[in-house]
């Protein structure tokens, strides 16, 4: 079955540690997104990439960071600079560029928080 | 940059009642997406809008983009205990392909 995947459900993080997020995608998908979901505050978006080896700061990038070496793959980096980790994270995916419905696809989730 | 604001922030129905979730956007519209999460998990997409005046139905739910494509609304008839989550639409400003800015989400509690 085609679908995101999102690893692990949830993560504990010391202060000043570093931790990676896992997303896969097997839809075929040009585009990923990572997104932060806070109490009251919907979600927003951390980084987003369009294509392979190309990826763009959304609007809550600073503390994070993304590669995208492979289609399938969009790890996040969740760095100690980052003042406020705790949070659930979602990954998502859409056709990208050039497709008329970019409804977006998203993963289960990590719950990450940091002791 | 284009903002969404949803109401009711939070809804707490008896089973079987009506109700309206809005999505106003501060721009126009050129994509409208309806997704529904339970706590804790990922977002599922329920329904995507896109042209002035379409409504778009799936079982009980039902959304409508108004004219002027600014304003959605989500409609839940009979409304179940099933129908439970947290409801929130995204929109695409039709700046960057395949980005959307979500609202804040409403909750919604059914009781039986």
């Amino acid at each position: 079955d085609g679908g995101i995947t999102q690893s692990p459900k949830y993560l504990f993080r010391k202060e000043g540690q570093n931790v990676t997020l896992s997303c896969e995608q097997n839809l075929n998908h040009d585009a990923m997104y990572w997104y932060r979901q806070d109490p009251g505050q919907g979600l927003r978006l951390i980084y987003y990439s369009q294509i392979v080896n190309d990826f763009q700061k959304g609007d809550i990038a600073e503390g994070y960071s993304v590669s995208r070496e492979k289609k399938e793959s969009f790890p996040l980096t969740v760095t100690s600079a980052q003042k406020n980790p705790t949070a659930f994270y979602l990954c998502a995916s859409s056709r990208g560029l050039g497709s008329s419905y970019n409804e977006q696809f998203f993963g289960p989730g990590t719950r990450l928080t940091v002791l | 940059s284009q903002e969404l604001e949803q109401s009711p922030q939070s809804l707490i129905v008896q089973e079987g009642k009506n109700l309206t979730i809005n999505c106003t956007s501060s721009k126009t519209l050129y994509g409208l997406y309806w997704y529904k999460q339970k706590y804790g998990e990922g977002l599922i997409f329920l329904m995507m809008l896109q042209k002035g005046g379409e409504e778009k139905s799936h079982e009980k739910i039902t959304a409508k983009l108004d004219e002027k494509k600014q304003q959605s609304s989500l409609h839940i008839t009979a409304s179940q205990p099933s129908h439970a989550g947290i409801y929130l639409c995204g929109a695409d400003a039709g700046t960057s392909y395949g980005k959307l800015t979500f609202g804040q989400g409403t909750i919604l509690t059914v009781h039986p």
